[in-house]
């Protein structure tokens, strides 16, 4: 079927470290998925961070950066110096071009310690 | 910035019970939606509509019914409710059907069926 499979959280990193979330996904069924990345602040709902709708492309916003990887099924979320005000959870998605529904990884939840 | 709010955040209530979790847009969206989320898993979408009257069936409806009484309003409903449900709840809304169109989420409503 079609799912999402992400680091398992806890994840905890030190400020201005580095930081790499694994996404991988099976897409059985949507031929041309498209990837995202959501993050739920604490006490905030779920908001975009970044997508990317076609393979081999980049996307990046706050400094963050997934990579849409096509052979290897993954978009993995990176950034090369993580704040205090990153602690957060991460949920990478996919979906189909033509449809919004989403299907969700189980989400990882980050810790940056000062 | 688009406005999904939920109520209440958090509901407890006892098996065979009846719990009616509401959301509100504020967006002017067409498309509305209800997924849960439970530890180790992925948001899960139970139901989801794209205008008033309007009802469609997710991928974990059972033990679920949902109305969309209006434009704004989305309402989910257990009229008998047991401990596999207890989970928190998130609602959702987008603009139109297709995945390019990002999704608003409300902050949450955390459910226990004791």
């Amino acid at each position: 079927g079609d799912s999402v499979t992400q680091t398992e959280g806890p994840v905890t990193v030190s400020e201005s470290e580095s930081l790499i979330i694994n996404c991988t996904y099976s897409a059985t069924s949507i031929a041309y998925p498209n990837l995202f990345w959501y993050v739920r602040y604490p006490g905030e709902g779920l908001q975009l961070l970044l997508k990317v709708i076609t393979a081999g492309q980049k996307g990046s916003s706050r400094g963050f950066e997934a990579t849409y990887n096509k052979e290897t099924t993954s978009f993995h979320l990176q950034k090369a110096s993580v704040q205090e005000s990153d602690s957060a959870v991460y949920y990478c998605a996919l979906g189909p071009s033509n449809y919004n529904v989403l299907y969700f990884g189980s989400g990882t939840k980050l810790t940056v310690e000062p | 910035e688009a406005a999904v709010t939920q109520s209440p955040r958090n509901k407890v209530t006892v098996t065979g019970g009846n719990v009616t979790l509401s959301c509100r847009q504020t967006n002017s969206h067409n498309y509305m939606y209800w997924y849960r989320q439970d530890t180790g898993h992925g948001l899960r979408l139970i139901h989801y509509s794209y205008g008033a009257g309007n009802l469609q069936i997710g991928d974990v409806p059972d033990g679920y019914k949902a109305t969309r009484t209006t434009q704004e309003d989305f309402f989910l409903l257990l009229e008998l409710a047991s401990p596999s449900q207890t989970s928190l709840y998130f609602c959702a809304s987008s603009d139109s059907g297709t995945v390019n169109e990002r999704l608003f989420f409300g902050h949450g409503t955390k459910l226990s069926v004791l």
